[in-house]
């Protein structure tokens, strides 16, 4: 049960657009459309942002939107703000009938 | 409103025991799979285990298999992590959470602390 691989820190200018990955197998990311990802700023609990690979929950803003190539998933903000600046982490359900966590991306908006 | 309170956590010494709660509501307990989720200090997140809305199915991350028993009271709208055999890599905030196998983890508990230590 390894952890998915995402990039430690991604960071973008006020207005800009920018990208997460999340790479997995094909036991996980590639097999199963149950990819969600999480907002988590410093001290607080995680936030649902985008479930089964590209549904936003309500309250959620449309500036959130997520894809899935493969092994790969893909987390992009556009119009980046400044509380969009946080801990971002995706989520597989796997062949084992588990849950895997990627290992966590820092987004700073310069 | 969907309010999900942890309770339980604190200091134990490698080896003992420990039962976190967890109180829900705003929502229909009895028919919400639920979850819970560890984070060590400056760590990612970890899935621990789920249970599902009927407490027959119980999944468990490799790692506590055997040690922790999850388990749910709807009479007390509670879930429950009962954890043995505390190691100290079992260090973490313990985060319930309900749970939808496609819907992900869509509330979330504020958190409890477990130190293991000695």
């Amino acid at each position: 049960q390894s952890a998915l691989t995402q990039p430690a820190s991604v960071s973008g200018s006020p207005g800009q657009s920018i990208t997460i990955s999340c790479t997995g197998t094909s036991s996980d990311v590639g097999g199963y459309n149950y990819v969600s990802w999480y907002q988590q700023h410093p001290g607080k609990a995680p936030k649902l942002m985008i479930y089964e690979v590209t549904n936003r929950p309500s309250g959620v803003p449309d500036r959130f939107s997520a894809s899935k190539s493969g092994n790969t998933a893909s987390l992009t903000i556009s119009g980046l703000q400044a509380e969009d600046e946080a801990d971002y982490y995706c989520s597989s359900y796997t062949s084992s009938r588990t849950y895997v966590f990627g290992t966590g991306t820092k987004v700073t908006v310069l | 409103e969907v309010q999900l309170v942890e309770s339980g956590g604190g200091l134990v010494q490698p080896g003992g025991s420990l039962r976190l709660s967890c109180e829900a509501s705003g929502f229909t307990f009895s028919s919400s799979w639920m979850s819970w989720v560890r984070q060590a200090p400056g760590k990612g997140l970890e899935w621990v285990a789920h249970i599902n809305s009927g407490g027959s199915e119980e999944y468990y991350v490799d790692s506590v298999k055997g040690r922790f028993t999850i388990s749910r009271d709807h009479t007390k709208n509670s879930l429950y992590l009962q954890m043995n055999s505390l190691r100290v890599e079992d260090t973490a905030v313990y985060y319930c959470a309900r749970f939808g196998v496609r819907a992900g983890w869509s509330d979330w508990g504020q958190g409890s602390l477990v130190t293991v230590s000695s």
